[in-house]
């Protein structure tokens, strides 16, 4: 298997625009989760989902961002508009439910950089 | 979700065992804990998980003690590879349908010396 895949690896834009990761999970996975690293908050859950649907979204920083999860096979994360202050690395992790839920397998990241 | 507290930072020497303690004083009855390893400019790893007594794979060991409060994670002759940051999670991550909902703390930076 592939892996978690996720695009774009870096990602370096404007004050204002607005940007789209995107994440591809583990085939027959069926939770996914959007995590947020800064050296200063660390790793923070942004939001996950369950069968293709948000479960937790208490994470979300404010309305700006928002997450999709059409089918089992794609997600995306989108910023709009984004900040210099959402500088970070995005993490795109899968899991099985009917397995070990706890055992999530985390994609490369998109590093994204906002000036 | 269980709050974890475990050493920022420590340092060894290749071929050593690296015993990481963290401290999970509120853990609840159907937490289980779970250790990830992260690299520089890549993703957290699963290592290991476990709910009590003493749990062993081919990367590392885990013991709980019956309070359950604490949990050592050992690494067994450490490398220079070894070096990245380790997290301590607690959750109710036993594969029941549960969704995993994992809170990563701080971690532990872990540097390997030759």
């Amino acid at each position: 298997d592939a892996g978690v895949i996720q695009s774009p690896r870096h990602e370096v834009t404007e004050m204002g625009q607005e940007v789209t990761l995107r994440c591809k999970p583990i085939s027959g996975h069926n939770s996914l989760f959007w995590y947020r690293q800064t050296m200063m908050r660390g790793l923070e859950l942004l939001i996950y989902f369950n069968n293709n649907v948000p479960i937790d979204d208490s994470g979300m920083p404010e309305d700006r961002f928002s997450a999709k999860m059409p089918n089992a096979s794609f997600s995306t994360l989108k910023i709009q508009p984004s900040e210099p202050r959402d500088s970070a690395v995005y993490f795109c992790a899968s899991s099985s439910n009917r397995d070990r839920a706890y055992e999530q397998y985390f994609g490369p990241g998109t590093r994204l950089t906002v000036t | 979700l269980a709050k974890t507290t475990q050493p920022i930072s420590m340092d060894s020497y290749e071929g050593q065992e690296v015993n990481i303690t963290c401290s999970h004083n509120n853990i609840a009855t159907n937490d289980y804990i779970t250790w990830y390893q992260q690299f520089p400019s890549q993703g957290p790893r699963f290592i290991i998980q476990g709910y009590k007594t003493k749990v062993t794979n081919e990367v590392a060991s885990l013991f709980i003690p019956a309070d359950r409060k604490s949990s050592t994670l050992s690494l067994p002759r450490v490398s220079l590879s070894d070096t990245a940051v380790y997290y301590c999670l607690v959750g109710a991550g036993d594969g029941s349908g549960n969704t995993g909902k994992l809170i990563f703390g701080q971690g532990t930076t872990l540097q390997v010396k030759p």
